[in-house]
């Protein structure tokens, strides 16, 4: 079945070490995105890439880094310069080849807490 | 710049009711794409409804409707006689066709259902 996967689901990290989180899709998708939610909050877009090897920075992306090396894959790292990580990290692609009314598919997230 | 508000955080309702959740836009994109997604407690991301910006008429999809305003710049949605299993968080998200292909999400509107 295709889909979007995010790993692991629950991640804790001890202050002032880097970690990283999956998200693998394969549904063919150009556009891949990391949001962070906040409890209660909204999605704040950290990075998006709408191409293999290239990438842009969204509305909250100090502290955060990517990479774009493959089609199905999008790493998001949360290093020690974030400063508040403790959030759930939600991952999606879209087909963005032309048409508007293809909706974005999201993974489970990944809930990240900082001991 | 693209800039989605929803200025309900939270909504209750009576079963059965209908349901009014308020999304307003600003883009200066002629072409845009408007969505609608539930989120339940799990965290998961669960697509609703689509809204294109030359669509002549309202988007529906069951119960969902999209109340689309063009000259307002208003994408509402209504759920038409609420049932329990629609007490989760509710986001709008917009996408430009020309650019970076951004999609980007409101702050959300909490929506809880009294039996």
């Amino acid at each position: 079945d295709g889909g979007i996967t995010q790993s692991p689901k629950y991640l804790f990290r001890k202050e002032g070490q880097n970690v990283t989180l999956s998200c693998e899709q394969n549904l063919n998708h150009d556009a891949m995105y990391w949001y962070r939610q906040d409890p209660g909050q909204g999605l704040r877009l950290i990075y998006y890439s709408q191409i293999v090897n290239d990438f842009q920075k969204g509305d909250i992306a100090e502290g955060y880094s990517v990479s774009r090396e493959k089609k199905e894959s999008f790493p998001l790292t949360v290093t020690s310069a974030q400063k508040n990580p403790t959030a759930f990290y939600l991952c999606a692609s879209m087909d963005v080849r032309g048409h508007l009314n293809t909706e974005a598919f999201f993974g489970q997230g990944t809930r990240l807490t900082v001991v | 710049a693209q800039k989605i508000t929803q200025t309900q955080p939270g909504m209750f309702v009576q079963e059965k009711e209908a349901v009014t959740l308020d999304c307003t836009y600003d883009t200066s994109d002629p072409s845009y794409g408007l969505f609608w997604y539930k989120q339940p407690s799990s965290g998961e991301m669960i697509f609703l409804i689509y809204q294109g910006s030359y669509d002549q008429q309202n988007a529906t999809e069951g119960r969902y409707s999209l109340n689309f305003q063009k000259a307002r710049k208003s994408a509402n949605l209504v759920i038409s006689a609420s049932q329990l299993g629609d007490s989760a968080m509710y986001f709008c998200a917009m996408r430009e066709i020309q650019g970076a292909q951004k999609l980007v999400f409101g702050q959300g509107t909490r929506l809880t259902i009294n039996p």
